[in-house]
């Protein structure tokens, strides 16, 4: 099974500041990794696949990058409808989807 | 626009069979485009996929859950189905359904919490 870390687990930051979180593949995935943004109560939302393409609609704040195992996230100016928690997902093969443990973002 | 949203019931007990059905509006759940999929959710922890089927019923499913889960898909209806048996209190989770374009997951349901008690 290929596991999924990132880090940190929490971080506190202030409205304005650049947000980088990191997510970890056990093995290889090439680019085969999202990322979702989830709110209290809401259902997960895309922000990013195949590693740095941005979904439709989201804010070009958003970024990803990466390939293999070390993929991050960027939120290039932190704004008040971005707290929330961040999970990266890996999608190598069919029989075998796996999401990270997530990274919360809260005001600081 | 793809809507999505999930029905069932919201209290299962232990050893029964959870059973929940995701109707998809906006678009056909026969589109060639799109696999569909469930992921789950326990209380304050972090996502699972429970596994995935195309219009054609062709599944895949998580290891840890496959010899327990089944998905279903009834295009007349435009829904697709989950059926996990032998649930015990480890299965209360928030159950989404998802649509899944090329294995990410771009349009979800609201969510249901399902609650395993007696």
């Amino acid at each position: 099974d290929i596991q999924m870390t990132q880090s940190p687990s929490t971080l506190s930051a202030s409205v304005g500041d650049r947000v980088t979180i990191t997510c970890r593949a056990s093995q290889s995935i090439s680019s085969w990794l999202a990322w979702y943004q989830q709110k209290p109560g809401k259902a997960p939302k895309l922000l990013i696949y195949k590693a740095s393409s941005l979904e439709s609609g989201v804010p070009s704040r958003f970024s990803g990058s990466g390939s293999g195992t070390e993929f991050t996230l960027t939120i290039s100016s932190l704004q008040p409808d971005d707290f929330a928690t961040y999970y990266c997902q890996q999608y190598n093969s069919y029989s075998r989807i796996t999401f990270g443990p997530g990274t919360k973002v809260d005001i600081k | 626009q793809l809507q999505l949203q999930e029905s069932g019931p919201g209290l299962v007990k232990p050893s029964e069979t959870l059973s929940l059905t995701c109707t998809v509006s906006g678009g056909s759940i026969s589109s060639s485009s799109y696999y569909w999929g469930w992921i789950r959710q326990p209380p304050g922890k972090g996502l699972e996929w429970i596994g995935s089927i195309y219009y054609s019923g062709s599944t895949y499913y998580n290891p840890s859950l496959k010899s327990r889960v089944t998905i279903s898909v009834d295009t007349s209806k435009n829904q697709f189905s989950l059926k996990l048996s032998s649930v015990t209190a480890a299965d209360t989770a928030v159950y989404y359904c998802a649509s899944q374009w090329e294995l990410t997951f771009d349009y979800w349901g609201q969510g249901t919490l399902v609650t395993v008690s007696s």
